[in-house]
């Protein structure tokens, strides 16, 4: 059972450059959330999917897309990358509130 | 607002200490609290989920508390391991959500 399955693991771009982070979970889990980790401030939502076909800002959205493409399926977009975007990106997924969260291992994002 | 606080932001002890990591949060309508671990580099394992009506949860080594009433969890780990040796992090939902508000984390390194 692989869980939450995020790639790529590693990527460095170029500021104005545009790239796609793909997700993808296997537990048929109806909500699917992608976080931003950087020091000092801890992971904060950028946005989030209660269910296929929605999705919703969460605190940190601007400079991102998302598709929830189907229900395994969360994609976050950038769009044009800039250097305060560098950070390490988890996707993660969870059935609801009561049973909690499952992550993926994280992107390493590096915006030059 | 929620907010989640961690003490202490770092902690080291010699191997074999019980010990004990704070967290706090400011609105204690909270539906439940999880503690995940993070290593170096790698993703977030879920360690216990406490729901809002249970006092505490066990896992082998590992005591999570939960007290609402003053806005208050603590994570009890006995017999510390250098193979505990992480970043511990808790959660809650926001208000009756599924998404998640982080506390910053408190990195554990527990030495031989």
């Amino acid at each position: 059972n692989a869980g939450v399955t995020q790639t790529p693991k590693f990527q460095v771009l170029k500021t104005g450059q545009s790239m796609t982070l793909q997700c993808a979970q296997d537990m048929n889990h109806n909500s699917m959330y992608w976080y931003r980790q950087d020091p000092g401030m801890g992971l904060r939502l950028i946005y989030y999917s209660a269910s296929e076909g929605t999705t919703d800002k969460g605190e940190v959205p601007n400079g991102y897309n998302v598709s929830r493409l189907n229900k395994r399926e969360f994609s976050l977009r950038l769009e044009s990358a800039a250097p305060s975007q560098t950070s390490v990106y988890f996707c993660a997924s969870s059935e609801s509130v009561s049973y909690g969260y499952t992550f993926g291992s994280g992107t390493r994002l590096t915006v030059v | 607002k929620q907010e989640v606080t961690q003490i202490p932001a770092a902690l080291s002890v010699p191997e074999g200490e019980n010990l004990v990591l704070n967290c706090s949060f400011t609105d204690s309508a909270i539906y439940n609290l999880q503690w995940f671990r993070q290593d170096p580099g790698k993703g977030l394992t879920s360690l216990l989920l406490i729901q809002s009506s249970q006092r505490e949860q066990t896992s082998g080594r590992l005591n999570a508390s939960l007290d609402k009433s003053s806005g208050r969890s603590t994570l009890y780990i006995a017999a510390s391991q250098p193979g505990d040796s992480a970043t511990y992090l808790c959660a809650v939902p926001l208000g009756n959500t599924d998404k998640l508000i982080f506390g910053t984390g408190t990195r554990l390194q527990v030495f031989p």
